[in-house]
């Protein structure tokens, strides 16, 4: 019943290099959030953008829009051994600006090797 | 602040037992939301409450499942004959009103033997 799809589902990379995530949806996309879940431990909120914005930044984290595609990827700079983990995208199921059920992505599960 | 809590963090079961689950969100949060997450898979919603009032819970995958939230605070999912595929680990989140973004709890693993 998930609605999202992350590309790639697996990454692996050295530290220092970038590391990009696309999320796609069928449908429309209302707000999407990006989360991040480390082995054993919860989800983490990243980042939102809303679906007026194209572009938005957040330390070493940068959330692209493609509306051609229906997609926004999560682009990491700089990658450190601590960003292994699973990041999921997500997005709210019905209207934006009330708190509803995030429908997930299957999520990509990225490794950065020392 | 103290965040999203829940209790037990992990939990085996034998098939066809009763179990309950506990939440307890960032206090004054409005918004509570229980998911379900296989191992390998995303989260999976089952329901969301209101303050008390369980809006949306076409996420339950069955009538053994079942989640309150009486006063608006602590959340119970309680799930009642358990099976071997109930076996996930459960995650709560709770979000203030005028935000989306949802904060989770660490999850409990549950096991059903």
């Amino acid at each position: 019943s998930q609605q999202g799809e992350e590309d790639p589902q697996a990454l692996s990379i050295q530290e220092g290099e970038n590391a990009t995530m696309n999320c796609s949806y069928k449908t429309s996309i209302n707000n999407l959030q990006w989360y991040r879940q480390n082995s054993g431990r919860g989800l983490v909120h990243l980042i939102l953008i809303r679906s007026n914005e194209r572009e938005k930044h957040s330390g070493r984290l940068r959330v692209t829009l493609d509306t051609s595609k229906k997609s926004r990827s999560l682009l990491i700079t700089a990658s450190r051994a601590a960003d292994t983990a699973s990041y999921f995208c997500a997005t709210v199921a019905g209207r934006a600006g009330n708190n509803r059920k995030l429908i997930w992505g299957l999520g990509t599960s990225l490794a950065v090797n020392p | 602040g103290a965040g999203v809590s829940q209790s037990p963090r992990y939990k085996v079961a034998k098939r066809g037992q009763d179990v309950a689950l506990r939440c307890d969100p960032i206090s004054g949060h409005v918004s509570l939301f229980w998911y379900q997450q296989a191992l390998g898979q995303g989260p999976e919603f089952l329901t969301y409450f209101q303050n008390e009032a369980q809006l949306d819970k076409s996420g339950l995958p069955s009538d053994r499942f079942f989640a309150e939230r009486p006063e608006g605070s602590v959340s119970t999912l309680k799930i009642q004959r358990t099976q071997q595929e109930d076996s996930a680990v459960y995650l709560c989140a709770s979000s203030s009103r005028d935000y989306n973004e949802q904060f989770f709890g660490p999850g409990t693993r549950l096991t059903v033997l």
